[in-house]
């Protein structure tokens, strides 16, 4: 079975400063890698996603992950943040051709003027 | 606009007394499923459906019911709604088949059972 662990509930950071929210997993097949944004009173949305190929993978707005195997993570990162992404971030594994998507609990990002 | 819509938003009941939340999607998928949110516990999977007729239990199926006559829309029923369901809602879609595709998600439904 799969399994997802965010290691930080909630992570305050200041404006413009970097910022790492931490994603470990566990699974005995090959796995599929997503990371979600919940915005305030909004379903959530697509961040980004690993599902093979480049290790590396980013976003639009800046974010990046890294899926690494042999530590079983695939944390989050920004060089620097906005206000704007003052959001809860939940980091979701999945395997091949399945239908099943397991959610971490969520870290709640607090970008801090 | 490709999108998930649920009804209702925000929903105050009594136990007991039977609920529905509706789900829609215009995207053509073949996999929907529900979730509740709860803090600290993050998105756990109540139902999920494969295709039209074809639905099966997530990890926290208790209390609940689905159904899946048409494609585009997959219901929530709450027989009998108890204070423990008091949860924040979501329906979701995504293509099946591999790889594991994105899901789509609907602005939700905050329940309230007292």
């Amino acid at each position: 079975a799969q399994s997802v662990t965010q290691l930080d509930s909630q992570v305050p950071v200041f404006e413009e400063a970097p910022v790492e929210l931490r994603c470990n997993y566990s699974s005995s097949v090959s796995v599929y890698l997503f990371w979600y944004v919940q915005y305030p009173n909004q379903g959530l949305q697509l961040l980004l996603k690993y599902l093979s190929g480049s290790t590396l993978v980013e976003s639009i707005n800046g974010f990046e992950a890294e899926f690494n195997k042999s530590q079983t993570s695939f944390h989050l990162r920004k060089p620097s943040v906005h206000i704007s992404d003052t959001a809860e971030y939940f980091c979701a594994v999945s395997v091949s051709g399945g239908f099943k998507t397991i959610f971490g609990a969520g870290t709640r990002l607090f970008v801090k003027a | 606009e490709a999108q998930v819509t649920q009804n209702p938003r925000y929903l105050i009941t009594v136990t007991g007394k039977k609920l529905t939340v509706t789900c829609s999607q215009n995207m053509n998928h073949e996999y929907m499923s529900w979730y509740r949110q709860d803090p600290g516990l993050g998105l756990r999977q109540i139902y999920y459906s494969m295709n039209v007729e074809v639905t099966d239990k997530g990890d926290v199926p208790e209390g609940y019911k689905v159904s899946r006559k048409e494609k585009r829309n997959f219901p929530l029923i709450l027989e009998s709604p108890s204070p423990n369901q008091t949860s924040l809602y979501f329906c979701a879609s995504s293509l099946s088949g591999t790889p594991s595709p994105e899901a789509f998600f609907g602005q939700g439904t905050r329940l309230t059972v007292v």
